[in-house]
C-alpha cells in the first residue's frame, strides 16, 4: 500500500540555524500539507500546495517558512532560522483531491536547541 | 467561527465494553469531519470520514461513526473496545484544517 514518506525521522538544530525537512507524497496525489504537532499538543495546519503554488496558510506560516517541489517527487518545508518554539513534530500529508482523505507519514521530530 | 472540539481529554474504558469519544465543530458550510488515530511516535492513521452520504460512517478496525447535523456532533464508537485500541484520537474538520485537542483512548484488560 502506498504511503506518505518523511526524512529524518529526527533533526536536532542549533537555534537559528535553517533546516529543510523532506516529504515523498504518494505518487498520484496532488495536494500536499504540512501540519505541525508541539509535544502534547493538537495538530495544527501550516500550509497546503497545490499546482506548485500555496493554496492556504495559516498564521503560524510566517516568513521564516517556505515550501518547495523540487522534482516530480518530494515536497520540503524549510525553516530558515529556527527558533526554540519550532520544536515539534511535523507532519506531511497528501490527498488525490482536495475533498478527500490526508494521508499523514510518520513525522519529523524536530528539537531545537 | 469553525473550530472542532472534542470535551474529553481522556476515556478509560474496560477490554469488551463498548467505547465513545466525543466530537463536536462549528463550521459553516458543509463540513468534512474525519478521525484519525496516533500510536505513540507514529504519524497520524486514518480511521473514518465523514463528507456527505450516510450519517453512520463505519471505518477501520472496527470503528464507527455518526454525523449528527442537529447536534453538530460526529462521535466515535466501537462496540467492543480491545487493549490495542488505546491510542490518541483526533477528529478533524479538514475542510478547514481543524483539528481537535485529541483524546487519550485507555482501555483496561
Amino acid at each position: 500500500e502506498p504511503e506518505v514518506t518523511q526524512t529524518p525521522s529526527h533533526q536536532v538544530t542549533q537555534m537559528g540555524q535553517e533546516v529543510i525537512l523532506r516529504c515523498v507524497p504518494i505518487s498520484n496525489h496532488l495536494y500536499f500539507y504540512w501540519y505541525r504537532q508541539i509535544l502534547g499538543q493538537k495538530v495544527e495546519f501550516l500550509v497546503s500546495f497545490y499546482n506548485n503554488e500555496i493554496s492556504e496558510k495559516s498564521e503560524i506560516f510566517d516568513d521564516q517558512f517556505s515550501v518547495e517541489r523540487p522534482d516530480g517527487s518530494n515536497f520540503t518545508l524549510k525553516i530558515r532560522s529556527t527558533k526554540l518554539e519550532d520544536s515539534a513534530m511535523y507532519f506531511c500529508a497528501s490527498t488525490e483531491v482536495s475533498t478527500d482523505t490526508q494521508y499523514f507519514g510518520p513525522g519529523t521530530r524536530l528539537t531545537v536547541l | 467561527a469553525q473550530s472542532v472540539a472534542q470535551p474529553e481529554d481522556q476515556v478509560n474504558v474496560a477490554e469488551g465494553n463498548p467505547l465513545t469519544v466525543k466530537c463536536t465543530y462549528s463550521v459553516s458550510g458543509n463540513p468534512y469531519l474525519f478521525w484519525y488515530v496516533q500510536y505513540p511516535n507514529r504519524g497520524l492513521q486514518f480511521l473514518l470520514k465523514y463528507i456527505t452520504g450516510d450519517n453512520l460512517v463505519k471505518g477501520s478496525y472496527g470503528f464507527e461513526a455518526e454525523f449528527n447535523k442537529s447536534q453538530t456532533s460526529f462521535h466515535l464508537k466501537k462496540p467492543s473496545a480491545l487493549v490495542s485500541d488505546s491510542a490518541l484520537y483526533f477528529c478533524a474538520l479538514l475542510n478547514k484544517f481543524y483539528f481537535g485537542s485529541g483524546t487519550k483512548l485507555n482501555v483496561k484488560p
